[in-house]
């Protein structure tokens, strides 16, 4: 399979332990994004990289996210001190950075559940 | 703030009616805008439309975007219950901005 992967598929985890998430996307595609989606929401933007810089991050990734893409192919995203708002989907989409607009590809995702 | 809209937010049909679902945006930096479907995982990609007044059909689906109003609609015709998703429409700037979809129910 070629596509983009995310592991674990699904986390539980008590309030405040930290968790991990891992993305390998598409070889090619130089372009990373991590996205959060909860229920009846359309995702929500977290932070994109392309190759190894980090571009942009948004307001809603608080100082208890971090996201790295250290050698340009896979990224991980790390959630410190999980709280129960963190419960969501986390999906990683990867693309070709260029001048014409291409879609992304997403993977299938990584639930988090915070009890 | 670049923002994407979508309505209706929900929608409940019968096999073989035609819907149509609508997205409008104001964002910077517009490159396209993207309609995607959604079930219980991943969304899938349906569309990508660049230029105005150019619809892109596939199917039984449909799509097109009017630059100058900001808005784009997509057109299912003789849906069926395996329509029955989140349809969500995304505008592409450096990244993706998401509307927070329509979800469509069809019964038979």
């Amino acid at each position: 399979d070629t596509g983009v992967s995310q592991d674990p598929r699904h986390k539980i985890t008590k309030r405040g332990q930290n968790v991990t998430f891992r993305c390998d996307p598409i070889s090619e595609h130089n372009r990373l994004y991590w996205y959060r989606q909860t229920l009846g929401q359309g995702p929500e933007f977290l932070t994109y990289f392309q190759n190894e810089a980090q571009l942009e991050k948004s307001r809603l990734l608080s100082d208890r996210f971090s996201a790295e893409r250290p050698k340009g192919s896979f990224s991980t995203l790390e959630i410190q001190r999980t709280e129960q708002g963190d419960s969501a989907m986390y999906l990683c989409a990867s693309s070709i950075s260029g001048g014409f607009p291409g879609e992304l590809f997403f993977g299938e995702g990584s639930r988090l559940t915070v009890l | 703030e670049d923002k994407v809209v979508q309505s209706p937010l929900s929608l409940v049909v019968h096999e073989g009616d035609t819907v149509t679902l609508n997205c409008s945006y104001e964002v910077t930096n517009f490159r396209s805008l993207l309609w995607y479907k959604q079930e219980k995982k991943a969304p899938t990609f349906l569309f990508m439309l660049t230029s105005s007044g150019i619809e892109k059909k596939s199917g039984r689906l449909s799509s097109i975007l009017d630059k100058k109003e900001l808005f784009s609609i997509l057109n299912i015709t003789a849906t069926q219950t395996g329509d029955s998703a989140v349809y969500l429409c995304a505008v592409r700037t450096d990244k993706l901005i998401f509307g927070t979809g329509t979800r469509l129910q069809v019964f038979p």
